[in-house]
């Protein structure tokens, strides 16, 4: 059973243009993460959510948790190519079991 | 210095053979995880241990067997493998124990295909 869906699943986009990735799931988390993941290489942690409708900002990149903490959102304002990647929601169900979401593959052309 | 190796980053076999994929982080962790992740990029947890003890086990075919020598070390060992065991297998550790996960520090990822 695919418990965090993510939308689109993927983008392509010119630099400049802001887009927004969503991550939803009926379940309710403790803690959201999102991790971004380039080719060959391992997802490497951008930033966790914990509060019901908190926003976290990381440069360009926002991140918010839904209220009731079962979905999540992120969104990068003026994009730019190095922030092609493969970008991975991943919603904590504790003791130590991240489920991860479907993943959206974004692609910023310059 | 690596916080996560796994070796070997590449591994091509053929059905029915047995094989091993190693695992160390120097993050001083006590928790580590076997991740896969298929085709379509969708990562699913296999395996998690703390302290060298067993804590997850998802529902995966007993022909995958982990090891964990010491806390620093978790190794995975795959018998008789199968077309449908090809992935990118991912090792991964984090500090925190208990009720809450923390972050996952990945390693860079073993691609196994199996002919």
């Amino acid at each position: 059973t695919q418990l965090l869906e993510q939308s689109p699943q993927f983008l392509s986009i010119q630099e400049g243009e802001n887009l927004t990735v969503y991550c939803n799931s009926s379940s309710v988390f403790s803690s959201l993460q999102w991790y971004r993941q380039e080719p060959g290489e391992g997802p490497v942690l951008l930033v966790t959510v914990v509060t019901g409708g908190e926003v976290k900002k990381l440069k360009r990149l926002t991140f918010q948790f839904g209220d009731a903490r079962k979905d999540s959102s992120l969104h990068i304002t003026a994009a730019q190519p190095g922030d092609t990647g493969l970008y991975l929601c991943a919603g904590d169900r504790g003791f130590q079991k991240l489920v991860f979401g479907t993943g959206t593959r974004l692609l910023v052309s310059p | 210095d690596t916080a996560v190796s796994q070796t070997p980053k590449y591994l091509v076999t053929q059905m029915g053979n047995d094989k091993s994929i190693k695992c160390e982080q120097n993050l001083g962790h006590d928790t580590m995880y076997w991740y896969k992740q298929d085709s379509k990029k969708f990562l699913k947890i296999m395996f998690s241990y703390n302290n060298k003890e067993l804590i997850i086990n998802e529902t995966v075919p007993n022909r995958f067997s982990p090891k964990s020598p010491d806390k620093a070390h978790l190794n995975l060992h795959i018998n008789s493998l199968e077309l449908g065991d090809s992935a990118v297998y991912f090792c991964a550790s984090s500090r925190l124990g208990g009720s809450n996960t923390g972050e996952l520090f990945f390693g860079e990822g073993s691609r196994l295909t199996v002919l």
